[in-house]
């Protein structure tokens, strides 16, 4: 069963227009970690955010936040005010209990931004 | 601070070779884990090392095989290679569990032909 759920496949925005990621999980363990993952061209992926399970606050950091809600299990993320280096392929990832030791990955969300 | 580095950066097979692929951690970091990255199968765990001790195993076949030296460098195998072997395999380091996140590398991209 598929742990991280990525619905949108495409996103295509022009510049300063508001991006938002959806993303929902399933987990059994009380104790995950959520991450957000950017993959430019190049194809290295560069973190973005973590969030624990037990930490529900929304925070905004520059032009990014995110939407944490355990109650929908999901963990959405905004890029605000979009710019043409934010295209990229955009992964949320989770990472269960405190011996899981790996990521499993949503199957990506590729943000365009145009000029 | 380096970040996580894998060599080579390209590589190029035929069908039925072994391939060796490397990766060098951030200083500090103890764990290393692989991921495989398709088309098709999106972002897959491979398996995961700390203290050169595999701790996780992804659902791979046994011609994957990975381990971890002494300086927590890591390298992956894949022997007789498929065709359905090309991707690109990344590698991530961390200080050694999720609470910490994990770095990536640019990845290694491997064409089998």
């Amino acid at each position: 069963a598929q742990k991280v759920t990525q619905a949108q496949t495409e996103i295509s925005v022009v510049e300063k227009e508001d991006v938002t990621l959806d993303c929902v999980y399933e987990t059994r363990d009380t104790t995950y970690y959520l991450f957000w993952y950017k993959q430019p061209p190049s194809g290295e992926l560069v973190f973005l955010i973590r969030r624990n399970s037990f930490d529900e606050q929304n925070e905004i950091s520059g032009r990014y936040s995110w939407n944490f809600q355990k109650s929908t299990s999901s963990f959405n993320f905004t890029i605000t005010a979009s710019q043409v280096v934010d295209s990229a392929v955009y992964f949320c990832a989770l990472s269960e209990g405190t011996n899981d030791y790996k990521l499993s990955f949503g199957a990506g969300t590729t943000v365009t931004v145009r000029a | 601070k380096a970040g996580v580095t894998q060599t080579p950066r390209y590589l190029i097979k035929t069908r039925g070779q072994q391939v060796t692929l490397s990766c060098s951690p951030i200083s500090g970091h103890r764990s290393v884990s692989w991921y495989q990255q398709t088309p098709g199968q999106g972002l897959q765990f491979l398996f995961e090392y700390f203290s050169e001790t595999q701790r996780n195993k992804g659902n791979f076949p046994g011609r994957f095989s990975g381990r971890q030296f002494s300086n927590s460098r890591s390298e992956m195998n894949v022997s007789t290679l498929e065709l359905g072997d090309s991707a690109l395999y990344l590698c991530a380091s961390s200080l050694g569990t999720g609470t910490y996140g994990y770095t990536f590398g640019s990845g290694t991209r491997l064409t089998v032909v």
